[in-house]
């Protein structure tokens, strides 16, 4: 078990570019979730899939945001025309599919700053 | 939509006992869930409730009642590296995970 591992840890990038962000499970997680987290708030729910089908998701992907899991294992989160309003932390969790109350194993996250 | 209510801060001793209570609206509620995130780290979980009672691991115990949409957190013989934020999340039964804004807690010695 190597846990959850996210990439890149910390982004920088001007206003306006576009970001994309990595997600490997843990491989035998079907279940891969992505959440936002700023300061002083929980962790924000903005999709998951369960193995290459996306289930849910928040209002948010429904526009700059998307998120892809192809082949059932590693997922990848893109921002486009980024805004100041979407520095914030990243995270990636990721369960197995028994049942709704798996516990989520959370990786440490992309550091995302807009200049 | 789905809503949660928790204590912003909560301050204890080393050794004694603390309760962390969780509200909660929803729809579509499959259990709640208890997390511990340490400043600069991932969140983890420590405990799951899906159904009504008290569920016990170690020095932590986490609580339910679904019919008060009501859940608590209690932590016991506090120690210092207990300081951190701890989050009650909502599980519903289309998947999605819904989490409160945390309650900080702060060991004292």
């Amino acid at each position: 078990d190597t846990g959850v591992s996210q990439d890149p840890r910390h982004k920088i990038t001007k206003r306006g570019q576009n970001v994309t962000f990595r997600c490997d499970p843990i491989s035998e997680h079907n279940r891969l979730y992505w959440y936002r987290q700023t300061l002083g708030q929980g962790p924000e729910f903005l999709t998951y899939f369960q193995n290459e089908a996306q289930l849910e998701k928040s209002r948010l992907l429904s526009d700059r945001f998307s998120a892809e899991r192809p082949k059932g294992s590693f997922s990848t989160l893109e921002i486009q025309r980024t805004e100041q309003g979407d520095s914030a932390m990243y995270l990636c969790a990721s369960s197995r599919s028994d049942s709704m109350g798996q516990p989520q194993h959370f990786g440490d996250g992309t550091r995302l700053s807009i200049l | 939509g789905q809503s949660l209510e928790q204590p912003s801060e909560v301050t204890a001793v080393e050794g004694a006992i603390v309760q962390i209570n969780c509200t909660y609206q929803t729809s579509g509620f499959y259990g709640l869930s208890w997390y511990q995130q340490h400043d600069g780290g991932a969140p983890t979980f420590l405990s799951y409730n899906g159904l009504d009672g008290l569920e016990e691991t170690g020095r932590f115990s986490s609580f339910l009642s679904r019919s008060d949409s009501y859940g608590y957190l209690l932590l016991q013989e506090l120690q210092m590296k207990d300081s951190a934020s701890y989050f009650c999340a909502v599980n519903t039964n289309a998947g999605k995970s819904t989490f409160g804004d945390g309650t900080t807690l702060t060991v004292k010695p």
